[in-house]
């Protein structure tokens, strides 16, 4: 089993929906990311969070919640989706070190007509 | 200005060749450079890092430092199909927990 697993893997809704992007890890780490990727424009951060009780925003948080339901858990929410949230979703962990090497999910594709 | 440029590509080479790819970046500050490898409908992994200035080796990957230009490289010798890849460089911030990553180069190797 993968150590981050992210659900859905693809998923295409309507304009004005709530979508929900769940996270779940077994490596064990306090810190977890969701990251957006568009062509282009690399990866980018939209949350990130240290443990249960400690989010924080990233760079292009408007449009988007979480919640960091357990250590291992945490999920994106879409309240209302919109066609320039089409984009490809990674959720990532690291340990505590320097690096902050990323652990990532296999990416949860998200289609927004 | 971003913090971290890169060429988005896309690069074609055959097999065999040398690659260098390349990203440049704005702090000073940054002490640690990461570079990530994307295969198609992956998650990226850690490819390889080096801290502050010089080279690092990892069999046919060297990555490269100037921090006086604020450039940093990776390259790629003898050059293989597997090789076909998005590369991403990337730097942590200060503590390790923000990390900005460069748009990305994506690598096709011909045989």
């Amino acid at each position: 089993d993968a150590d981050v697993t992210q659900t859905p893997r693809n998923r295409i809704t309507k304009t004005g929906k709530r979508i929900m992007l769940e996270c779940s890890q077994t490596k064990g780490h306090d810190r977890m990311y969701w990251y957006r990727q568009d062509p282009g424009l690399g990866l980018r951060l939209i949350y990130y969070s240290f443990d249960v009780k400690d989010i924080n925003k990233g760079e292009i948080s408007d449009g988007y919640s979480v919640s960091r339901q357990a250590q291992a858990k945490f999920s994106l929410s879409l309240e209302s989706a919109i066609p320039n949230q089409t984009a490809l979703y990674f959720c990532a962990t690291s340990g505590d070190g320097h690096t902050g090497e990323l652990f990532f999910g296999e990416g949860s594709r998200l289609t927004v007509l | 200005q971003k913090e971290v440029e890169q060429d988005p590509g896309p690069l074609s080479v055959p097999e065999g060749a040398i690659v260098s790819l390349n990203c440049t970046y704005s702090n000073s500050a940054f002490q640690y450079f990461m570079w990530y490898r994307q295969y198609s409908r992956k998650g990226p992994e850690l490819l390889m890092y080096t801290y502050s200035s010089g080279n690092k080796e990892d069999g046919r990957f060297t990555a490269q430092v100037d921090k006086s230009s604020k450039y940093i490289s990776l390259f790629i010798r003898d050059s293989q199909p597997s090789d076909s890849a998005t590369y991403l460089c990337a730097i942590p911030n200060t503590g390790g927990f923000k990390t900005i990553f460069g748009a990305g180069t994506r690598l096709f190797v011909k045989a």
